[in-house]
């Protein structure tokens, strides 16, 4: 089976322009997390979603960031604008909905300059 | 809400030693705990997992922990360490009853020297 699929792996950029980056979760999993790594704060949870709708954003830094999920196979997290501090390793994790072990994809390493 | 404490940020450890990873926990509810290792430029991959019953958990590559309920510890060993066991290590743990809720430590950084 394929795993939790994430694009682009890795994403250099300017600073003050829009990041978007793409996740593909398990098929049939129904929780979807974002989390960011960091040297300084470690991981960190972003948000995430149980069947497509976001139950928790309390980890999403600021305004500059938003995360979606229009449908079951899809979700975004959009940087707009994007800042010098937000480079780390984004990854998506999912979850079967009744499950207790959640799934990491191999993450998008992005760079902001 | 839970947290989780990795008392090592490093561990260097020659290959064929023995190795411990340690890790405590605090919640004020019942819990779930986990093991996750991370290769250089890869995601998170579990390791091993505690949901209930034995207190002792066997996980892949001959790794296994112990759930110490009463030190609140969840710490993670290797009898016989293996250069490509060189990795980060993060626990983490998240409530029974809302799972979601799922925190890491800061993770130690096993370097197995030859």
């Amino acid at each position: 089976d394929a795993g939790v699929i994430q694009s682009p792996r890795h994403e250099v950029t300017e600073m003050g322009q829009e990041v978007t980056l793409r996740c593909k979760p398990i098929s049939g999993h129904n929780s979807l997390f974002w989390y960011r790594q960091t040297m300084m704060r470690g991981l960190e949870l972003l948000i995430y979603f149980n069947n497509n709708v976001p139950i928790d954003d309390s980890g999403m830094p600021e305004d500059r960031f938003s995360a979606k999920m229009p449908n079951a196979s899809f979700s975004t997290l959009k940087i707009q604008p994007s800042e010098p501090r937000d480079s780390a390793v984004y990854f998506c994790a999912t979850r079967a909905f009744s499950g207790n072990t959640i799934y990491f994809g191999e993450g998008s390493w992005l760079t902001v300059v | 809400a839970q947290s989780v404490t990795q008392l090592d940020s490093q561990v260097p450890v020659f290959e064929e030693a023995p190795v411990e990873l340690r890790c405590n926990y605090s919640s004020s509810v019942s819990v779930y705990l986990f093991w996750y290792v991370q290769y250089p430029n890869q995601g998170l991959q579990l390791l091993l997992k505690y949901l209930s019953g034995s207190t002792l958990v066997k996980g892949i590559n001959g790794f296994e922990a112990e759930f110490n309920k009463s030190q609140t510890s969840f710490h993670l060993r290797k009898p016989s360490v293996h250069i490509s066991d060189t990795a980060e290590y993060f626990c983490a743990v998240s409530g029974q009853y809302n799972n979601n809720d799922m925190r890491f430590g800061a993770g130690t950084r096993l370097t197995v020297k030859p």
